[in-house]
């Protein structure tokens, strides 16, 4: 089936660095976006992408969170400064269209925050 | 607040017999609920879906039992097989909700042969 990938599968790095998360979406997908689960913890929505906007972000997409997908390339989750609460699991996802479709997920990158 | 609630937290059955993992909700609004399955070290995926409009949904070994007015659904798998062992997922989202889906915690199964 389609696939989502997701590069890297793990990161690593200190607090208060920057780190760039990316999504390589299925090709003829229009909206994006971004879970987050922590270790033994649902996951939860932060944010969905179309067209160059976000459309709507949740309460856990802090103002250090910013997304973007340049020229239709690798839909990207930055955060700059990282925070220790920001190591968890990051899932991409990507549809055709925006209302209950399916979402097809990538396989995460796992963040670490020292 | 959890708004999606799955049960129980694992599951283990032997191959052949039915599987019966639940999940409940707390909002009103919500009207779609897909499963997601995930075998480790991949994303979840779609397994099968239903809408609040329906009480049943069906594919092929899996089904999907939702009673609305409890706010319960329920997803079983017949004729467990061992590559059916994987973290299911439930999760919902209101009409219009722009796929902003709550997923529960989860429920692994494992299936013995």
């Amino acid at each position: 089936g389609p696939k989502v990938l997701q590069i890297p599968s793990h990161q690593i790095i200190d607090m208060g660095q920057m780190v760039t998360l990316n999504c390589d979406p299925v090709s003829n997908h229009l909206y994006f976006y971004w879970y987050k689960q922590i270790l033994g913890q649902q996951m939860e929505f932060l944010v969905n992408f179309y067209n160059g906007k976000v459309m709507e972000k949740s309460k856990l997409f802090k103002d250090q969170f910013s997304v973007e997908r340049p020229d239709g390339s690798y839909f990207t989750l930055k955060i700059q400064p990282t925070a220790l609460e920001d190591s968890a699991v990051y899932f991409c996802a990507s549809s055709l269209a925006h209302n209950a479709e399916t979402l097809y997920f990538g396989s995460g990158t796992r963040l670490t925050v020292l | 607040q959890q708004q999606v609630r799955q049960s129980p937290q694992s599951l283990t059955v032997w191959e052949g017999e039915t599987a019966i993992l639940n999940c409940s909700y707390e909002n009103s609004a919500f009207d779609y609920f897909p499963w997601y399955q995930q075998f480790p070290g991949e994303g979840p995926a779609l397994l099968i879906a239903i809408r609040s409009v329906s009480d049943k949904k069906e594919d092929g070994r899996f089904t999907i039992f939702f009673n609305k007015r409890e706010k319960k659904l329920s997803l079983h798998i017949t004729d467990s097989q061992p590559g059916d062992s994987a973290t299911y997922f439930c999760a919902a989202s209101p009409t219009g909700g722009n796929n902003k889906l709550t997923f529960g915690q989860g429920t692994v199964l494992s299936v013995i042969p």
